[in-house]
């Protein structure tokens, strides 16, 4: 299936504990991307890479760290997890000359105790 | 002002009528403009794009832009109780990101 994926749908975890979140995408697009979804739904994007290159990077806590190894793939790391981190992280993608249309994967709901 | 702002609703509207979403734009230089779809739980679906004024269809959904008034809408003809959703608007205001309206969760009543 051509699709952005992501890993685990699920992760629940104590304070202070280290997690990743990881994403990939088969849809040959050039720009990923990783948003947060809070509880009342807002949408808001965090960070954008393309072809391996940061090129948005939201106010986000230094604790979120991205990372692409290539550009099919786009990482989440979040050290010292608060519980405040507790959200849907959503992974997209969007494929060059489209005015930014984006395709998301199906969601990693985050919980932290 | 929010950069996109959206009526957070819920907005009922009974089977087989007309909904109508709406959302305003603060961003005058913005050039593409989505609607995305999102079930409980699931995640936002792409079903709609508009990048000039006036009307696009595709089947029963359709957009209108209206850029002189920052202003840009979704209708739904034939509403179907599988319509009922949270609708996202969202606007590239000619940057690389997509700012996203906080949504209008639609019921659709049989």
């Amino acid at each position: 299936d051509t699709a952005v994926s992501q890993t685990p749908k699920y992760l629940v975890t104590q304070m202070g504990n280290d997690k990743s979140i990881k994403c990939e995408q088969n849809l040959g697009h050039d720009t990923m991307y990783w948003y947060k979804q809070d509880s009342k739904k807002f949408l808001k994007i965090m960070f954008s890479y393309n072809n391996k290159e940061l090129i948005i990077n939201e106010t986000v806590p230094n604790r979120f760290s991205p990372k692409s190894p290539d550009k099919a793939h786009l990482n989440l790391h979040i050290n010292s997890l608060e519980l405040g981190d507790s959200a849907v992280y959503f992974c997209a993608s969007s494929p060059p000359l489209t005015y930014n249309e984006q395709f998301f994967g199906p969601g990693t709901r985050l919980t932290v105790l | 002002q929010k950069e996109v702002e959206q009526n957070s609703g819920p907005l009922s509207v009974p089977e087989g009528a007309i909904a109508s979403l709406n959302c305003t734009y603060s961003d005058r230089g913005s050039q593409s403009f989505f609607w995305y779809r999102q079930y409980s739980g699931k995640s936002p679906e792409l079903i709609m794009s508009i990048y000039s004024n006036g009307d696009k269809e595709d089947g029963r959904f359709t957009a209108q832009l209206n850029k002189a008034s920052q202003y840009v809408s979704l209708l739904i003809r034939d509403s179907q109780p599988s319509d009922s959703a949270t609708y996202l608007c969202a606007v590239n205001p000619g940057s690389e990101k997509l700012t996203f309206g906080t949504g209008t969760r639609l019921t659709i009543i049989p």
